[in-house]
């Protein structure tokens, strides 16, 4: 079974400019979680989708959105990007009922 | 609020030596902990799950993880380090709400 996917991989970007990152979750997985990772901050939870709602929610600004399809896939958007959204944003999978998430390679973002 | 503290940022072992990683926990119930190891440039994988069945978790790689409640603690080891091992590993735990909350991460250095 395939695992979850994220594009792209890698992205540049410069302060203003807005960006969309995208996950594919695992077959079956209905739970699609995000996260933030930085040297200062660590692992943040950003949000998580659950049939295409948005079921829990970080404490990250509104520039932050996402959403997800009825195919579960997933996107998330940062609007007016600064300095400090460098950052690898990982998405992970789970099913339903399950606690266990399941992690992507993640989109490594520079924002110059 | 719940939380999670790895004791170590760094650890040094040499290959064929027995792995420590220390994780204290904080918690109004009987939570959910997980490992997860992070190698360069990757996402994040899952070592071994804690869900309330055994105090004593084994994982993949010949990890496993004791937990301790009188201590709070969730300590990752392994017999004997091999340089494969070599990455950051996290301890997480899962809220009420099913987000999950890492540690800060402890990078583990496997001396030849």
């Amino acid at each position: 079974k395939a695992g979850v996917t994220q594009t792209p991989r890698y992205l540049i970007k410069t302060r203003g400019q807005q960006v969309t990152l995208s996950c594919s979750p695992i077959s079956g997985h209905r739970s699609v979680s995000w996260y933030q990772q930085t040297p200062g901050q660590g692992l943040q939870f950003l949000f998580e989708y659950f049939s295409e709602t948005q079921r829990n929610k970080g404490n990250f600004p509104g520039r932050f959105s996402g959403r997800q399809f009825s195919n579960s896939r997933s996107e998330m958007n940062v609007s007016t990007l600064e300095l400090g959204d460098s950052a690898l944003y990982l998405c992970a999978s789970s099913l339903v009922g399950e606690e266990t998430q399941y992690f992507g390679p993640g989109t490594r973002l520079l924002v110059l | 609020a719940q939380s999670v503290t790895q004791l170590d940022s760094h650890v040094s072992v040499s290959e064929g030596t027995p792995v420590l990683l220390r994780c204290n926990y904080s918690s109004s119930y009987s939570p959910s902990l997980f490992w997860y190891v992070q190698h360069p440039n990757k996402g994040l994988q899952l070592l071994l799950k804690y869900t309330s069945a055994a105090t004593l978790v084994k994982g993949i790689n010949g990890f496993e993880a004791e937990f301790k409640k009188s201590e709070t603690s969730f300590h990752l080891t392994k017999p004997s380090a091999h340089m494969s091992d070599a990455a950051e590993y996290f301890c997480v735990l899962m809220d009420s709400s099913y987000k999950l909350i890492f540690g800060s991460g402890t990078r583990l250095l496997v001396r030849p």
